[in-house]
């Protein structure tokens, strides 16, 4: 069955810098991969989509990487701000179907002042 | 900015009761899901809706659970007769036609099974 995994639990950053955050899958090719944001008690909120045809996609301080030779995404936050803390999790449409999300893990970012 | 609203935030409740969740999804959406997320560990996957059946469900989502969409606006989720392991915060998602890969979450309702 397919598997995702984010590189960390727990990442923590001095404010300004660029946080990367990884996300690996195995077992099959997505057509896409998505990136959400959830802060504690609180449901994901849409970040980013990739197609397994880009690259990169860019949005504000936000970006995503899509390497489907490595299966893997990078998740690049620049200039990072504390109010970015949160927990990050890469998502994929489901092997058989794609009606259903299979989230990983989460990487748990804490931006220091 | 249209979002997803789901009742109650929290819900306690004694094991082997019935419980219903309530969403109401972004009004022009076409599809419907549940997630779950026990305490500590992954969103979960538990049944997605669309034309008025279930498109797919997992393996969590079994006899005791069912959905339903009463009307235009409120989608449900039903879990029969609850188990201490259904403690956890569900999440109603929605999703559009177009675009149908991103989903839209609601804030959650926090189950607690005593």
């Amino acid at each position: 069955s397919q598997k995702i995994e984010q590189n960390s639990e727990a990442l923590n950053i001095q404010e300004g810098k660029t946080a990367t955050l990884t996300c690996n899958y195995t077992n099959y090719s997505p057509a896409y991969l998505q990136w959400y944001r959830q802060d504690p008690g609180r449901g994901p909120v849409f970040l980013l989509l990739i197609r397994e045809n880009e690259k990169e996609k860019r949005k504000e301080r936000l970006k995503v990487t899509f390497d489907t030779t490595l299966k893997q995404s990078l998740f690049h936050i620049t200039a990072s701000q504390p109010a970015d803390s949160a927990t990050y999790l890469c998502a994929l449409p489901g092997y058989s179907s794609a009606s259903k999300i299979i989230f990983g893990s989460g990487t748990r970012l804490s931006i220091r002042p | 900015e249209p979002e997803v609203t789901q009742t109650p935030s929290h819900q306690v409740t004694q094991m082997g009761q019935e419980v219903i969740l309530r969403c109401v999804p972004i009004s022009n959406h076409l599809y419907f899901y549940w997630y779950r997320q026990i305490l500590g560990q992954k969103v979960e996957f538990l049944v997605s809706f669309y034309n008025n059946e279930i498109s797919e469900k997992s393996e969590i989502f079994d006899d005791q659970f069912s959905v339903e969409r009463p009307d235009g606006s409120n989608f449900t989720l039903k879990i029969r007769s609850t188990k201490l392991e259904d403690s956890a915060m569900y999440f109603c998602a929605s999703s559009a036609r177009t675009g149908k890969e991103t989903q839209y979450f609601g804030p959650g309702t926090r189950l607690l099974v005593l």
